[in-house]
């Protein structure tokens, strides 16, 4: 079974700088299967990403991601107020669909 | 398409969690897609627990596929999850997804997903 490692645990930011969120596969994965979701404290995760380029519903495109192989990113270009949240990486090619441990971005 | 979750709150060790999504904004059973149970214990990460298709066909999670039971009921535009046997590891936000099928993918993200329901296990 495929486990997604995510790193930092934690990052610290202002607003106005660029984020960069890692997500570690213990194995090989298609980058066309890899999503990113954003969660904010008592809400549901809300999908920001999906396959190479893909991007949810309404989400702006100072997102992100990019990765191949058993290494991908999150990128953020420009932090607004309202993206310090967790985010979690998920593997949806393959069952039981893994998801990541999360990042959380805070503000500094 | 918009989900919500419905059921108790509060469930005791041994017994049954039964758990039920509401769609609104479409129905069911026109709607190609594959609606999803996953779970969050507090801060961790999400656990998928499996998903039902239009049709009735069902995929479980492999590590909980002996306690869990997923249906349709599109006379209510509605599906269901239960969870038997249930202990304190099965406390956790559960919420219901929809993954729809895009033409061209062999597999799906989730989108949209419902609020969420607390459900705890205790006596």
């Amino acid at each position: 079974e495929i486990v997604l490692t995510q790193s930092p645990d934690t990052l610290s930011l202002s607003p106005g700088e660029r984020a960069t969120l890692s997500c570690r596969a213990s194995q090989n994965v298609n980058s066309n299967y890899v999503a990113w979701y954003q969660q904010k404290p008592g809400q549901a995760p809300r999908l920001l990403i999906y396959g190479a380029s893909g991007r949810g519903t309404g989400i702006p495109d100072r997102f992100s991601g990019s990765g191949s192989g058993t290494d991908f990113s999150l990128s953020i270009s420009r932090l607004e107020p309202e993206d310090f949240a967790v985010y979690f990486c998920q593997h949806f090619g393959t069952s039981p669909f893994p998801f990541g441990g999360g990042t959380k971005v805070e503000s500094k | 398409v918009q989900l919500q979750e419905s059921g108790p709150g509060l469930v005791k060790p041994s017994q049954t969690l039964d758990l039920t999504c509401t769609v609104s904004g479409g129905a069911i059973s026109s709607d190609s897609s594959y609606w999803s149970w996953i779970r969050q214990p507090a801060g961790k990460r999400p656990e998928w627990i499996g998903r039902i298709y239009t049709s009735g066909t069902t995929n479980y999670n492999p590590s909980l596929e002996s306690r869990v039971t997923m249906s349709l009921d599109m006379s209510k535009n509605q599906f269901s999850l239960k969870l038997t046997s249930v202990t304190a590891a099965d406390t956790a936000v559960y919420y219901c997804a929809r993954s729809p099928l895009i033409p061209g993918w062999w597999e799906y993200w989730f989108d949209p997903w419902g609020q969420g329901i607390p459900v705890t296990v205790s006596s």
